[in-house]
């Protein structure tokens, strides 16, 4: 289901910069993913933290977690054209079930 | 916007028999992505349903284990054939909406236990 928050809704940036998108959610998480979309292609796994973690990296990408604030940003540095894409991010509840929030558009202009 | 219907949302199969998974989407949608998401884990992408053409599968995916079928722009299936407890998983439909420029919508996801 679709159910949580992301902040920006859009946002339009240039190469070298780098992004911020934040994810709010509403209940008690197992943990929390994010994943990119390019247009017509399939979503794809980013980062997984879990609930007892506060930050993880992989490459350009760090990722945060509150679980006081129930809140979550992700960076991406020395942003690239090749960025451009949508980015969710997906909560799993103790019933394992995923809740996605509605997505940032991130456009990196070259 | 785009609202989907996924059934069944929860189902106990037996071993060795095939289900079948419904997504029906409200609006014509170009785009549907079959996943699976196994608890604790993250999405992994089964295959692209394109309404007219071939699913296309992802690696580790095959179309006798996993067909699909995508009749017209508003529904598709997945079949999971022949289980076993190892594919007891979530299974998540997706849409690409590119009538309201390109948002994607996902299922409220089906939960099979194979037993």
């Amino acid at each position: 289901s679709q159910q949580g928050e992301e902040d920006p809704q859009a946002l339009s940036i240039q190469e070298g910069e780098n992004a911020t998108m934040n994810c709010s959610y509403k209940t008690s998480i197992n943990n929390l993913q994010w994943y990119r979309q390019n247009s017509g292609r399939g979503l794809v796994h980013l980062i997984l933290i879990r609930s007892n973690e506060r930050e993880k990296h992989s490459g350009r990408l760090r990722v945060t977690l509150d679980t006081s604030k129930k809140s979550s940003s992700l960076l991406i540095t020395a942003s690239r054209a090749a960025d451009t894409a949508s980015y969710f991010c997906a909560t799993e509840n103790a019933g394992n079930m995923l809740t996605f929030g509605g997505g940032t558009r991130l456009m990196v202009k070259p | 916007s785009a609202v989907i219907s996924q059934k069944p949302s929860r189902d106990i199969c037996q071993r060795g028999t095939s289900l079948t998974i419904q997504c029906q989407v409200d609006s014509q949608v170009t785009m549907m992505f079959w996943y699976r998401q196994q608890p604790g884990q993250s999405l992994t992408l089964i295959a692209t349903a394109n309404q007219g053409s071939e699913a296309t599968y992802e690696s580790g995916f095959v179309i006798d284990k996993f067909p699909i079928s995508r009749p017209n722009l508003t529904f598709s299936t997945l079949t999971v054939s022949n289980m076993s407890p190892e594919d007891s998983s979530i299974y998540l439909c997706s849409v690409e909406d590119q009538g309201s420029g390109n948002t994607i919508y996902f299922g409220e996801g089906s939960w099979l236990t194979v037993v």
